[in-house]
């Protein structure tokens, strides 16, 4: 069974720093999906990336970054130089079993992320 | 990108009374949509899978008869909450995807019940 966890359940920085939300999966697929959500306190989720299980490589999207480590099953995400606007709770989810219209998304816990001014 | 669309944002609700929230894929035809439940500082968890045409399949835990979903088009599926009680305040979101790989999957923006 597919499972997401992030231990991580709060955090605090201060404006401009550097932090890293953990995220590790299980599952039994080869191919699966790993995606990342913010959901600020409006509510709504917002799609920040998706990423396969046969790439690897870590993506750069301005001050967000993302590492895939397949060998630890984890998908962290760091935001870099973190602003106000970044405090939402950031969620960590799976998709199995390729990426049909069918599959669903499988959310972990989520991290709250609180950026001090 | 595509737009997921769901309707009430909010509703109140007396004990013992039914609501129905649609969730419209505006600009896509969705053969599959989820439907998730969050509860206050809690993540997402699914509670079923709608199936356009088919009957909806429900996550273990989850009251089928409780949580009635009909997928009745392409691009709308319904929940429908039967004899709402207070424990089922909760907040209600539904994805969809596109109809084809490698797309990523869209929320709507939610519906928060207050059941009073």
């Amino acid at each position: 069974a597919q499972k997401v966890t992030q231990a991580q359940t709060e955090i605090s920085v201060v404006e401009k720093e550097d932090v890293t939300l953990d995220c590790v999966y299980e599952t039994r697929d080869t191919t699966y999906y790993l995606f990342w959500y913010k959901q600020p306190p409006s509510g709504e989720l917002v799609f920040l990336i998706r990423r396969n299980s046969f790439d690897e490589q870590n993506e750069i999207s301005g001050r967000y970054s993302w590492n895939f480590q397949k060998s630890t099953s984890s998908f962290n995400f760091t935001i870099t130089a973190s602003q106000v606007v970044d405090s939402a709770v950031y969620f960590c989810a799976l998709s199995e079993k390729g990426y049909s219209s069918a599959s669903k998304i499988i959310f972990g816990s989520g991290t709250r992320l609180s950026i001090r001014p | 990108g595509a737009v997921v669309s769901q309707h009430p944002s909010r509703v109140i609700c007396k004990s013992g009374t039914s609501v129905k929230i649609e969730c419209r894929s505006l600009d896509f035809q969705a053969t599959t949509m989820f439907w998730y439940r969050q509860f206050p500082k809690q993540s997402l968890m699914l509670m079923a899978t709608s199936n356009e045409g088919s009957k909806a399949t429900y996550e273990q835990g989850v009251e089928k008869d409780k949580f009635l979903i009909n997928h009745a088009s392409l691009t709308l599926s319904t929940l429908t909450v039967t004899s709402a009680h207070p424990e089922d305040s909760s907040f209600y979101i539904c994805s969809a995807r596109v109809d084809r790989k490698n797309t990523e999957a869209f929320f709507g923006q939610g519906t928060r019940l207050t059941v009073v």
